[in-house]
């Protein structure tokens, strides 16, 4: 069955770091691919999306991702961290053809000052 | 444009009794699909309509569950007998369709909180 990984239910970066959110999914063929934000009392907000064009995908506010089939992994990053960003992200992925998207438990990001 | 909406924000109610949450999708939507999402938790899958189509009810958790779409637009995902285990938020997405198929991205709404006490 599909499934979705995302390393670390909480990560912590100062404003201005490096910020890397781990995504790995499971799948005999490669899927469409999504980042989606949530800030606290929203809905979600999709940041950006693989359905196999270019494998480096930017997306909103300055995050991007790379789909690396050999590692099945999408990794969501951002250069630098701002106060801003603190929310939850989650991976979800759906196979191509499909409807049903699989998402991953989340990662709560924390920015410190 | 106006995003997905969805009604109540907030819904407390008693064990044992229905509960009814509302959605309405971005117009012109086709795909509609409702999650849960419990404290600390990723989203559960809940049921998905597309247009027409019989709707995929495989994510419902029992039968006390339910959803109905109305004229391909506005959603109700009822909940009977309400237990406690039920509390968490409801989400709502859509998501079109283009010339050249579906765009597989949803847009969410705000969610209904449900609290079962």
């Amino acid at each position: 069955a599909q499934s979705v990984t995302q390393l670390g239910s909480h990560v912590s970066v100062s404003e201005g770091a490096l910020v890397l959110l781990r995504c790995n999914y499971s799948s005999s063929v490669p899927p469409y691919l999504f980042w989606y934000v949530q800030y606290p009392n929203q809905g979600l907000q999709l940041l950006l999306k693989y359905t196999s064009a270019a494998t480096l995908v930017k997306g909103i506010n300055g995050f991007e991702a790379e789909f690396k089939k050999s590692e099945t992994s999408f990794h969501l990053t951002k250069p630098s961290a701002h106060m801003s960003d603190a929310a939850e992200y989650f991976c979800a992925v759906i196979n191509t053809g499909g409807f049903k998207t699989i998402f991953g438990a989340g990662t709560r990001l924390f920015v410190k000052a | 444009g106006a995003g997905v909406s969805q009604s109540p924000s907030n819904k407390v109610t008693e064990k044992g009794k229905d509960v009814e949450l509302r959605c309405d999708p971005i117009s012109g939507h086709t795909a509609l699909y409702w999650y849960r999402q419990s404290l600390g938790q990723g989203l559960e899958f809940l049921i998905y309509f597309q247009g027409n189509s019989a709707p995929d009810k495989s994510g419902l958790p029992s039968d006390r569950f339910s959803a109905e779409r109305t004229g391909g637009s506005v959603s109700t995902l009822t909940i009977q007998r309400t237990q406690q285990e039920d509390s968490a938020v409801y989400l709502c997405a859509s998501s079109p369709h283009t010339p050249t198929g579906r765009t597989y991205e949803q847009y969410f709404g705000p969610g209904t909180r449900l609290t079962v006490t």
